[in-house]
């Protein structure tokens, strides 16, 4: 079956870089949600999008922003990246934000280096 | 939504039946209790849930105490490939956001 794609799984840039972490969901999967597990963390929430709209917001930094598109894959573009960034970055996708129940199916992540 | 509460760490034999506890004394009457595990930096993969009645499924049986205040993980007969970080959520069915407590790490050894 069909899985979540992240790209690139890995990515190592220097302070005060930008970065964009792409995301590409389950077929027929509408909405899409970021995550960011620091070392040693738990992931927290970032940001969700369903059908193309922002569906809900955690603790996304005003440095970070993300745009699901019209096929339905999401980036997540972050600027002025701190050492602080350094993490995993997972993507999740969901058959419909609506839905009677939430199963969402995580990718396998975009490890995340600044230096 | 509600806050849960994990031991943070378990030890199960091989083979044995691995039963993680979890705590949400101050779930609401229409919130599900889910369970994921993350296993070493991969994504975090779904098990099972529930609202109110036991559940079972290929992979795990949930227990609901009839308060709702807690519930239990039953991993039947596990493996070395179940250990792992195991996650209990608990959310309204329609809200978009997970919020990972600190789960229990499942460590199963021979």
């Amino acid at each position: 079956a069909a899985g979540v794609i992240q790209s690139p799984r890995h990515l190592i840039k220097e302070k005060r870089e930008t970065a964009t972490l792409k995301c590409y969901p389950i077929p027929r999967h509408d909405t899409v949600y970021w995550y960011q597990q620091g070392p040693g963390q738990d992931p927290q929430f970032l940001i969700s999008f369903y059908e193309k709209m922002q569906s809900d917001k955690g603790s996304i930094p005003d440095r970070f922003s993300a745009q699901q598109f019209s096929d339905y894959h999401s980036e997540l573009n972050m600027s002025s990246l701190e050492l602080g960034d350094s993490a995993l970055y997972f993507c999740a996708s969901s058959p419909s934000g609506l839905a009677v129940y939430n199963e969402q199916f995580f990718g396998p992540g975009t490890r995340l280096t600044v230096l | 939504d509600a806050k849960t509460t994990q031991p943070p760490s378990m030890d199960c034999a091989e083979g044995r039946a691995a039963n993680l506890p979890c705590n949400h004394s101050t779930i609401s009457g229409n919130e599900y209790v889910y369970w994921y595990r993350q296993i070493h930096s991969q994504g975090p993969q779904y098990i099972i849930h529930g609202l109110k009645n036991n559940e079972t499924n290929e992979m795990a049986s949930l227990i609901i105490t009839e308060d709702r205040k807690s519930s239990t993980l039953i991993l039947p007969h596990a493996t070395l490939r179940d250990t792992a970080v195991y996650y209990c959520i608990v959310l309204l069915y329609n809200f978009n956001k997970f919020y990972f407590g600190s789960g229990t790490k499942l460590n199963v050894k021979p």
